[in-house]
């Protein structure tokens, strides 16, 4: 398998430009997750999806900041219009449920690195 | 609200030295811990997880942690330390879907 996928690896942006990260879950994972990880504040979850319906929102910082996965191998998260503090490293994550509640494992992918100039 | 804690921001131990990285928790029910490492410009790899039964969990690279329910410890070990394992430690509780991770224990192993 090839993991989760993510794109760019590395972004960098204007302030006030739109940025759209993406992401391709492990296939036939029913979970995704995406997070942002900054030294300041470490790795803070910003949404997640089960069977590509956003479940809890409750991280997104912002109304800048807005989520899709319109299908099981695709997400998007996107900032818009984006400032330099959006900068930091954001994952994707997956998993499938298998067991109980809590005890399944989440794989994540390598990271885009945004920089907002 | 769930959490776990990362007492030491750095640890640093001689190659062929037994390595430790503390983590404690905080949760209302059941813990579900895991362990993850990141290595440079690298995401997060899963090393181990404690569901339940055996307290000593093993993992990959040769880790394992130790649960301790008594004093809400899991404790990540390895006997013998490589350079390799220089890296980025998180320990994190899983509550219910979502994981919430600690701060994270920048491990040096030094040749």
């Amino acid at each position: 398998d090839a993991g989760v996928i993510q794109s760019p690896r590395h972004e960098v942006t204007e302030m006030g430009q739109e940025v759209t990260l993406r992401c391709k879950p492990i296939s036939g994972h029913d979970y995704l997750f995406w997070y942002r990880q900054t030294m300041m504040r470490g790795l803070e979850l910003l949404i997640y999806f089960n069977n590509n319906v956003p479940i809890d929102d409750s991280g997104m910082p912002e109304d800048r900041f807005s989520a899709k996965m319109p299908n099981a191998s695709f997400s998007t998260l996107k900032i818009q219009p984006s400032e330099p503090r959006d900068s930091a490293v954001y994952f994707c994550a997956s998993r499938i449920r298998t067991s109980g509640l809590g005890t399944d494992t989440q794989y994540f992918g390598p990271g885009t690195r945004l920089t907002v100039l | 609200a769930q959490s776990v804690a990362q007492p030491e921001d750095q640890v640093n131990v001689a190659e062929g030295n037994p390595l430790t990285v503390k983590c404690t928790y905080s949760v209302s029910g059941n813990p579900y811990l895991f362990w993850y490492v990141q290595y440079p410009n690298r995401g997060l790899q899963f090393l181990l997880k404690y569901i339940t039964g055996d307290n000593l969990v093993k993992g990959s690279y040769g880790f394992e942690a130790e649960f301790n329910k008594s004093q809400t410890s899991f404790h990540l070990k390895k006997p013998s330390a490589l350079v390799s394992d220089s890296a980025l430690y998180f320990c994190a509780v899983s509550d219910d879907y979502k994981l919430s991770f600690g701060a994270g224990t920048t491990v040096t192993v030094r040749a």
